[in-house]
């Protein structure tokens, strides 16, 4: 069973259309996060919930919004794909409560290329 | 702000030759301190951790040590091998908190 699951994993699309890309893990953890890898392997955080509840939001565009419909789930919609969005979409998990170190796994992330 | 700072690669290397990749950090109180490893085409994944000063971290061979009057975790190994190729990531965390704050990564290359 893979603990942290994504899909799809590959995503080409044109510039203006939207998207989706689902999350989903099997490890009982509290914590999801979106990170974006660029080209240069530069990892971004995005968003974190905690519980469903959000707690970070980094400056990110508004034309990406998270949703957690349960604490296993941590999907990514993204509406009028710029150029600029081609990268790689990781999601992680960690348990939290404080006093666990929070490593993260990831998933196997999803090659988002706008074209 | 925290942040990590870790040398630029790519780093090429023989097989069975010595490795380190320096990485050092800037926080407030006391992070716990990571080594992530992305092969190719897959997500990262933890390589070895340590949470206070002076602890070592250690799996498949490689090594980092906590120091917090250098303020750094620099990545050793021994004796590389082909399939050691890969991105290195140093991060850091605060404990109890939600950030892991991430090195630029380190591509390592090996050579048979």
């Amino acid at each position: 069973d893979t603990a942290v699951s994504q899909t799809p994993k590959y995503l080409v699309t044109q510039m203006g259309n939207d998207k989706s890309i689902k999350c989903e893990q099997n490890l009982g953890h509290d914590t999801m996060y979106w990170y974006k890898q660029d080209s240069k392997k530069f990892l971004k955080i995005m968003f974190s919930y905690n519980n469903k509840e959000l707690i970070i939001n980094e400056t990110v565009p508004n034309r990406f919004s998270p949703k957690s419909p349960d604490k296993a789930h941590l999907n990514l919609h993204i509406n009028s794909l710029e150029l600029g969005d081609s990268a790689v979409y990781f999601c992680a998990s960690s348990q939290q409560p404080s006093g666990n170190t929070g490593e993260l796994f990831f998933g196997e992330g999803s090659r988002l290329t706008v074209l | 702000g925290d942040s990590v700072t870790q040398m630029e690669g790519p780093v090429t290397l023989s097989e069975e030759a010595f490795l380190t990749i320096n990485c050092t950090y800037t926080a407030t109180g006391y992070p716990s301190l990571f080594w992530y490893v992305q092969y190719p085409g897959e997500g990262l994944q933890l390589l070895l951790k340590a949470t206070k000063a002076d602890d070592k971290g250690s799996n498949k061979g490689f090594e980092a040590t906590y120091r917090k009057e250098t303020t750094s975790f620099h990545l050793e190994k021994g004796s590389v091998q082909v399939s050691d190729s890969a991105v290195y990531f140093c991060a850091l965390r605060k404990t109890g908190g939600f950030k892991t704050i991430f090195g630029a990564g380190t591509r390592l290359f090996v050579k048979a």
